[in-house]
Formats: structure tokens, C-alpha cells, sequence
């Protein structure tokens, strides 16, 4: 199983700055399979970024995705105040498909 | 539009299982694999499985494995997944989720709560 571990935690930033997670693999995710979500409280996760970095319909331009291998970033390049929310990544190569824990993206 | 609209919010006891069901529009119900996804309150989320609404082959996590069952009806473009021998850990929102470079589309999730 590959298990992937997202840091920071938590992320403190105002709006106008930019954010950068991380997303790090136990092993090599196949094919860059690595998806990214938003999700805020009380609905179901909002995919953004696809294969690594792809991103999916009607997701602004200030979402980018990066990375291959184990080490992968989202980064949202000047936050809005709508960006603060909880961020998984995913990945979707292997069997059992296995998600992170989460980076919460606070107000700061 | 794509919509996937699952059942609404079930109460179990201990031991007890229960159906969710996720009913499916706006496309070709053959083309794309469902996940069924949890997450308990407070939590992250959790791969419980994934089905194939044309065949109707599966494959579920290991820690499900024996006490879930991922079923659908290709007459009403509709995937179920029963989760049986219930406990309080399972208490969390179960979404369905279509599968298409990770996941393009969720249901709105379904809260099961198991308590005595």
C-alpha cells in the first residue's frame, strides 16, 4: 500500500500570498497518478489537479500541480479567500487507491 | 449534467448493516468505475472500494473485505454498496465518486450513524 504523507498540517497565510503542500509517497506513485482535492466543511471534495498536473475543468489558473515519482506539490499562487479550505491528494496508480491525511489552509 | 444523488442519512445499531444506494445521470452509466469513499467526522478519507457498472466486478480494500458488498443496476444507472456487521467506527459519510483521472464527480455523501 502506498501511504502518502501531506505537510505542513496546517498552513497559516493571508489572502494575496502563496501557498505551497506537499505531498510525499511511501513509493513511486505509477504514471504520475496523483490527483489533488479542495474540500470545505460540510461538502464533498472538489477535484483540482489530475495526473500530477493536469488541472481539472473550470479550476482557475492559480492552482498548479507539480511533481513526479514520490514528491509532489500543489500550489496556489495568490491565495483568495475562497482557497481556505482542507487539501488531499490522491493517488489513483495502484491498488489500494490510498489518500493523504490533509492540509488544512487557514486564515492567518 | 453529471449527477450522482445517493439515499439519504441511516441510524444502526451495533451488528446491523446497511444499503447506500447512488443513483447516476447525465452520462453513459457503463463507461466510468464508481468508488465508494468514507470519512468519519472529523477525519480524512477513506478508499473502501471500486466497482465496474458494466461487468459488475469489484475490488475492496482489505479492511472491508468480507463485510462489503458493491452491487448496481444497470437499469437505473444505480450502484449500491451494503456494509454489514456494523460498529460505532463506522459512523461517517459514505460518498459514491465517479472515477476519471482521479475523481471527477461525488455524490453529496450519505451520514451513517451506528449507535446503540
Amino acid at each position: 500500500e502506498i501511504v502518502l504523507t501531506q505537510s505542513p498540517g496546517t498552513l497559516s497565510l493571508s489572502p494575496g500570498e502563496r501557498a505551497t503542500l506537499s505531498c510525499r509517497a511511501s513509493q513511486s506513485v505509477t504514471s504520475s497518478f496523483l490527483a489533488w482535492y479542495q474540500q470545505k466543511p460540510g461538502q464533498a471534495p472538489r477535484l483540482l489537479i489530475y495526473g500530477a498536473s493536469s488541472r481539472a475543468t473550470g479550476i482557475p489558473d492559480r492552482f498548479s500541480g507539480s511533481g513526479s515519482g514520490t514528491d509532489f506539490t500543489l500550489t496556489i499562487s495568490r491565495l483568495e479567500p475562497e482557497d481556505f479550505a482542507v487539501y488531499y491528494c490522491q493517488q489513483y496508480g495502484s491498488s489500494p487507491i490510498t489518500f493523504g491525511q490533509g492540509t488544512r489552509l487557514e486564515i492567518k | 449534467q453529471v449527477q450522482l444523488v445517493q439515499s439519504g442519512a441511516e441510524v444502526k445499531k451495533p451488528g446491523a448493516s446497511v444499503k447506500v444506494s447512488c443513483k447516476a445521470s447525465g452520462y453513459t452509466f457503463t463507461i466510468y468505475y464508481i468508488y465508494w469513499v468514507r470519512q468519519a467526522p472529523g477525519q480524512g478519507l477513506e478508499w473502501m472500494g471500486i466497482i465496474n457498472p458494466s461487468g459488475g466486478s469489484t475490488n475492496y480494500a482489505q479492511k472491508f473485505q468480507g463485510r462489503v458488498a458493491m452491487t448496481r443496476d444497470t437499469s437505473t444507472s444505480t450502484v449500491y454498496m451494503e456494509l454489514s456487521s456494523l460498529r460505532s467506527e463506522d459512523t461517517a459519510v459514505y460518498y459514491c465518486a465517479r472515477v476519471s483521472g482521479g475523481i471527477d464527480y461525488w455524490g453529496q455523501g450519505t451520514l451513517v450513524t451506528v449507535s446503540s
